[in-house]
């Protein structure tokens, strides 16, 4: 069956480093994959989306990497500040109109 | 421009009873989505709804689940009988055309539901 494995540990970083967060999957092949955040009592926000045929994608700290031959994705946040702790969910779609399919996420902390 | 919005955002209910789930999608979107997030889970695909029409149940459960989607009006997610199991964050989306290759869905603050 599908599987989507992000680190269920959460990450602890200091202000100012890169975080990288991390999303493997088996028995699938996604069309793309997106990236959100979500905060504790709030809804998923989008932030990122690499499709299948794509290796990289920036925006503005953040930059995404998808390489389907080791079926995984990379997920980095450059000067991390503590504002960007969250929990972050990786989730993968199908082409045509599909559902997505989400991984657990990882809990991001960054401490000044 | 108003988002996804979902109501009630908190929800008690005693087990046996209904939970209705409301949802208004974003300005000009027809296609909504719903979504369960059970604690320590991950986020997963209950059904998929455009207006008048379900397009994917495959992630309802076969018993006391229901959703529409009528010509006016939001959508509602029907839970009957609710059980304590039923309890968890039940989060809307919405996106203007059917969710597909590079398409965002954008998603409401969630419903959260206690069975006592």
């Amino acid at each position: 069956s599908q599987k989507i494995e992000q680190n269920s540990e959460a990450l602890n970083i200091q202000e100012g480093k890169t975080a990288t967060l991390t999303c493997n999957y088996t028995n699938y092949s996604p069309a793309y994959l997106q990236w959100y955040r979500q905060d504790p009592g709030r809804g998923p926000v989008f932030l990122l989306l690499i499709r299948e045929n794509e290796k990289e994608k920036r925006k503005e700290r953040l930059k995404v990497t998808f390489d389907t031959t080791l079926k995984q994705s990379l997920f980095h946040i450059t000067a991390s500040q503590p504002a960007d702790s969250a929990t972050y969910l990786c989730a993968l779609g199908d082409s045509g109109y599909s559902t997505l399919t989400f991984g657990k996420g990882t809990m991001l902390l960054v401490s000044p | 421009n108003a988002g996804v919005m979902q109501n009630p955002r908190h929800l008690v209910r005693r087990r046996g009873q209904e939970a209705r789930l409301r949802c208004s999608p974003m300005k000009g979107h027809s296609h909504v989505y719903w979504y369960r997030q059970l604690p320590e889970e991950g986020l997963k695909f209950m059904v998929y709804l455009q207006k008048e029409n379900i397009i994917d149940e495959s992630g309802m459960p076969k018993e006391r689940f229901s959703a529409e989607f009528p010509k006016e009006g939001p959508s509602i997610l029907r839970i009957q009988q609710v059980v304590r199991g039923d309890s968890a964050a039940y989060f809307c989306a919405s996106s203007p055309t059917g969710e597909s290759s590079g398409n965002t869905i954008y998603f409401g603050e969630g419903s959260w539901l206690t069975v006592v």
